[in-house]
């Protein structure tokens, strides 16, 4: 059973700053939050990763509250190449790692 | 090698037939996991190995699947007597295992299998 729900889809056009939110309300101790990215035809692809607070990277945010129980993954400025299903993921290293069902982003011009 | 690699990256078959699907995990990493993706639908976990050992056989739909994995390295999945149900991309993802590390997979490009 999936630790993890996000929405189905989501709308964005071009430059906007785009918001995904996950919830994992049993999330475990040694849990670690993990977003990747999949494109048709393509296996997923990590993107970022965290425990909590805020972690940057050159393509992503990750924002994990103080009780871990969610996390908000933000685009920013996305472009139509951005458009792709993005799976939320708890979990660490020695586990059994089940996706959710994940979220369909759809960038429009 | 650089990345995982799955083979046959296509593979179509008849009903009945067993067919086997083969994963090339990263050198060096020690964790290996497939899953099952169909048609616009999300990633099914199906197994996972640490080392040559399955910790969690959970995701293995029925008893015509089964993994195995050698030489802590080269990883099949096999499926008996294919079902059209089958028809799906296999995705298979290594992971290395070292003190601190938080798991990230990397994946391969999957194996489609079609089961006419």
């Amino acid at each position: 059973l999936a630790k993890t729900t996000q929405p189905i889809s989501m709308d964005s056009y071009e430059g906007q700053e785009v918001n995904i939110t996950c919830s994992h309300n049993n999330i475990a101790t040694n849990d670690y939050i993990t977003w990747y990215q999949q494109f048709p035809s393509q296996g997923p692809r990590f993107i970022i990763q965290g425990y909590k607070t805020k972690v940057t990277n050159e393509v992503a945010s990750l924002f994990i509250p103080a009780d871990r129980k969610s996390s908000t993954l933000s685009l920013p400025r996305v472009s139509l190449s951005d458009t792709a299903v993005y799976y939320c993921l708890a979990g660490g290293a020695g586990t059994a790692l089940i996706f959710g069902k994940g979220t369909t982003l759809s960038v429009s011009s | 090698g650089a990345g995982v690699s799955q083979s046959p990256s296509n593979k179509v078959t008849e009903k009945g037939k067993d067919v086997e699907l083969r994963c090339d995990p990263i050198s060096g990493h020690t964790a290996l996991y497939w899953y099952r993706q169909s048609l616009g639908q999300g990633l099914e976990f199906l197994i996972y190995f640490q080392g040559n050992s399955a910790p969690d056989k959970s995701g293995l739909p029925s008893d015509r699947f089964s993994a195995e994995r050698t030489g802590g390295s080269v990883s099949t999945l096999t499926i008996q007597r294919t079902q059209q149900e089958d028809s799906a991309v296999y995705l298979c993802a290594s992971s290395p295992r070292m003190a601190g590390y938080t798991g990230e997979l990397f994946f391969g490009e999957g194996s489609r299998l079609t089961v006419l």
